[in-house]
Parts: structure tokens; sequence; C-alpha cells
């Protein structure tokens, strides 16, 4: 399969310690997203990369969220210091405009669960 | 980004036709609409994007009125595993695009 791959698929914290999740985008895709979904709602944008570059980050990523995509291929969310109230799904997207599509169609993983207990 | 408004569940039964309606009335010039199917605890999945006038693949198919202020995804036939969130988006073809997802149509397919 060669979609967007996500990993781990869950995982559980105590409050106060930190996280890291991983997303691997279709290959050849230069922009990868990072949403964050939570139960009944649609997923919120939270961060944005083309290639190796951050180009936009949402209110919702608070200091203690940061994500990085060092070689433009795979990239991490990293969450300090967790808080019950970031118990969500987290959610990557990855696309690339080839002219196939008309437009920056995006293409999602299956998401990491995360619960902050 | 255009805000969109859609029917928040729908029932229906296994090989029906079901069609559900986007509303979009501040569509921009550029903005594609694209419709995304989610099953619970998974990614959404692109299913139809489109235009104008009508689009359709294997999945589905996308009526686009010319006034482009709304759109109906057509599902035909439906299934037991059609039952799922449905999300109408509209997006620019122009730059990146931080997608904006509503609460999305619930479906639900009985026997």
């Amino acid at each position: 399969d060669t979609g967007v791959s996500q990993n781990p698929r869950h995982k559980i914290t105590k409050r106060g310690q930190n996280v890291t999740f991983r997303c691997d985008p279709i290959s050849e895709h230069n922009r990868l997203y990072w949403y964050r979904q939570t139960l009944g709602q649609g997923p919120e944008f939270l961060t944005y990369f083309q290639n190796e570059a951050q180009l936009e980050k949402s209110r919702l990523l608070s200091d203690r969220f940061s994500a990085e995509r060092p070689k433009g291929s795979f990239s991490t969310l990293e969450i300090q210091r967790t808080e019950q109230g970031d118990s969500a799904m987290y959610l990557c997207a990855s696309s690339v405009m080839d002219g196939l599509r008309p437009t920056d169609t995006q293409y999602f993983g299956p998401g990491t669960r995360l619960t902050v207990l | 980004l255009a805000k969109t408004t859609q029917p928040i569940s729908m029932d229906s039964y296994e090989g029906q036709e079901v069609n559900i309606t986007c509303s979009h009335n501040n569509i921009a010039t550029n903005d594609y609409i694209t419709w995304y199917q989610q099953f619970p605890s998974q990614g959404p999945r692109f299913i139809i994007q489109g235009y104008k006038t009508k689009v359709t693949n294997e999945v589905a198919s996308l009526f686009i009125p010319a006034d482009r202020k709304s759109s109906t995804l057509s599902l035909p036939r439906v299934s037991l595993s059609d039952t799922a969130v449905y999300y109408c988006l509209v997006a620019g073809n122009t730059g990146f695009q931080k997608l904006v997802f509503g609460t999305g149509t619930r479906l639900l397919v009985s026997p």
C-alpha cells in the first residue's frame, strides 16, 4: 500500500508526559499537513509543510506542540507536557500539485488516537 | 474559505440511491468542491471533486448547478459499508489549501 501511514495508531499517556507521532506521506508528495480531530467534529488544521519548510501554523498549535519534516519526507509531531485536552485523533495528509488534479487534493492517513489520562 | 452547510444526518436502506446536498453560498470563482468519506477511527478518504456540472467516478457522482452555490453527492445503490460521515469542502486551486471541515453528514444505511 502506498498511502499515507502514521505511527503509532494508538497512544495512551499520562498527563505531563511528552509524546511523538510519525507520519510517512505518499512517496513524492511534497506537501504535508497535520490536523486534529475530536469526537463528533471534523478535522481541524494544525500545520503545513512544503518540502522541509513549515509554512503555516494554526493558532491551535500551542507552544507545547512542535512539528518537523527534516528531510522533506516523513514528519513528526511532538506534544510536550500533555494535557487531557490534547486527547484527540491526530491526522496527517499529503498532497502534490502534479497536474492530474486541478487542486491540492489531500490524502489522509489512518490517524493516531491519543488518550491523555 | 467558503463555509459549507450540510444535513447533520441521513438514513437510507441498502440498494437505495442517496443524495447529500451541500450549500456553499460564498464559493469563490477558483474554488473546487471536494467530498470526503470518513469511517470511525479512520482518516477521511477522498471521494470526488468537481468545479461545475457533473462529475462521475466509480464510487459516486457530483452534481453542481450553474450558480455553484450548492452541490449534491449521489451514491448509487448504497450498501451497509457506506455508513460513514461525509464531508463537503470547498477550496481554491492555487497555493496550499487549509481544508476547513464542518461536522459533516452522518449517513446510516440499514438492511
